[in-house]
Order: structure tokens, then sequence, then C-alpha cells
């Protein structure tokens, strides 16, 4: 069965430090890939996607992913996080037909 | 240009209620999808909508539940009856597309519902 793994439960990060968010999949078939955000006390929102093409995509407020797929790996990155991070971020693999795999989500606290 | 709009945003019933949830997606969007985030999951898609026809319906548990999206645009979700384990947020979405193509999929607010 398809499945999105998200390595991190919870990352606690201090302003200005590295993230790199890990999502693994488990889907044999041609691959589109999501991070999504959720702000506290806001709805879903999309932070990037990956269809085809450059495997390195850059998304909304500096961030960006990586598409590996030898390693079934999509991991989200950016090189110095803000306190206004800080919210809960998803991996997502989109099956034929729309369906959205979620992975189970990783929060991310960053201290001032 | 409008988002996903839901209601209520939070529900409270005791077990064996019966409870209705509203979607209305962004005007002109095909696909309408509804999930379940159960606390500390990612959403579970439970169905999704072609226009007023259904594509994937696979993982409603139809004995509880029931959605419809009779004239193609909003859409009702229903569970009868509820049970201690529906306690989740209730997640609609909407694409552009049939779902195939590029477009994301643009979520509402949700609908808390706590089972008593």
């Amino acid at each position: 069965a398809q499945s999105v793994s998200q390595h991190n439960h919870h990352v606690i990060l201090s302003e200005a430090a590295s993230l790199e968010l890990g999502c693994n999949y488990s889907y044999g078939g041609t691959v589109n890939l999501f991070w999504y955000v959720q702000y506290p006390g806001q709805h879903l929102q999309l932070l990037l996607k990956y269809f085809s093409g450059d495997p390195l995509v850059k998304g909304i407020k500096g961030f960006e992913a990586e598409f590996i797929k030898s390693k079934f790996s999509f991991n989200l990155r950016k090189p110095s996080v803000q306190w206004s991070d800080t919210a809960e971020y998803f991996c997502a693999v989109k099956l034929r037909g729309g369906k959205l795999i979620f992975g189970q989500g990783t929060e991310l606290s960053v201290k001032p | 240009e409008a988002g996903v709009a839901q209601s209520p945003r939070y529900k409270i019933i005791e077990k064996r209620q019966s409870v209705a949830f509203w979607c209305n997606p962004i005007s002109g969007h095909a696909t309408l999808y509804w999930y379940q985030q159960i606390l500390g999951q990612g959403p579970k898609l439970l169905i999704q909508f072609q226009n007023n026809g259904v594509v994937d319906d696979s993982q409603l548990p139809k004995d509880r539940f029931s959605a419809e999206r009779l004239k193609g645009v909003d859409s009702t979700l229903k569970i009868q009856p509820a049970k201690l384990e529906d306690s989740a947020v209730y997640l609609c979405a909407s694409s552009l597309d049939s779902g195939t193509g590029s477009n994301e999929q643009f979520f509402g607010p949700g609908t808390r519902l706590t089972v008593l």
C-alpha cells in the first residue's frame, strides 16, 4: 500500500538554524510530491510541489525540497529558520486520480 | 479569490448522535475532497467528487458516513451514528482540475468534531 513516512514528529530549533525535514514515500508509479504547511490557527497551505523536471524545487518563504528518486525521498530544507516558521509540516504524495496520501506531520518549533 | 468555506468550525456531540458538515469549494473547482485528520496524524481521504460524481470513496466507512455533492458545487458530509473514534478535524479541499493534473488542492479551515 502507498504510504508516506516523515522521520521526525517534533523538531525544536533556534532562529537562524538550518532545517531539514525528512520524507520518504512508498509508491511505484510516477510521483507528484508536495509539502504543505499549517501555521497555528490557519488552514493547510501549499509550500511547494514537484511534478517533473528539476528535482530541486523552490517554494515560498525560502523553503526548498529535493526529490531523490533512488531513495524515494523528498526532504524539505531551509538554510535559516525564523520564529514565524513555527508550524506543522506535512509531506504528501499524489496518486493517479488526485488522491493525496499524507505523512503524519512534523511539528516545528522555532525558539526566538 | 475566496477560499474553501466550511461550517461549522466546531461541533461537540454525544456518541450515537448524528452530525453534518458543509463545504463550499472555490468557485469553478471541479474536484472536491473530504479528508479526516485524527490528532497526531496526517489527513486521510474519505471521499473525492468530480463535479457531482464520486471518484473515490474507498476509505469512507459507508455504514455510518455519507456524502453528497448534488449540484456539483457545495457538499455535505454526514455521520450517523457517531462513534468516539470519529473525533477528528474534517477537512474539505478543492482543485481546479480532475485531480490528475498539476493543480494543487486548496484546503478549508476544517470542522473540529468532538464525540463524547
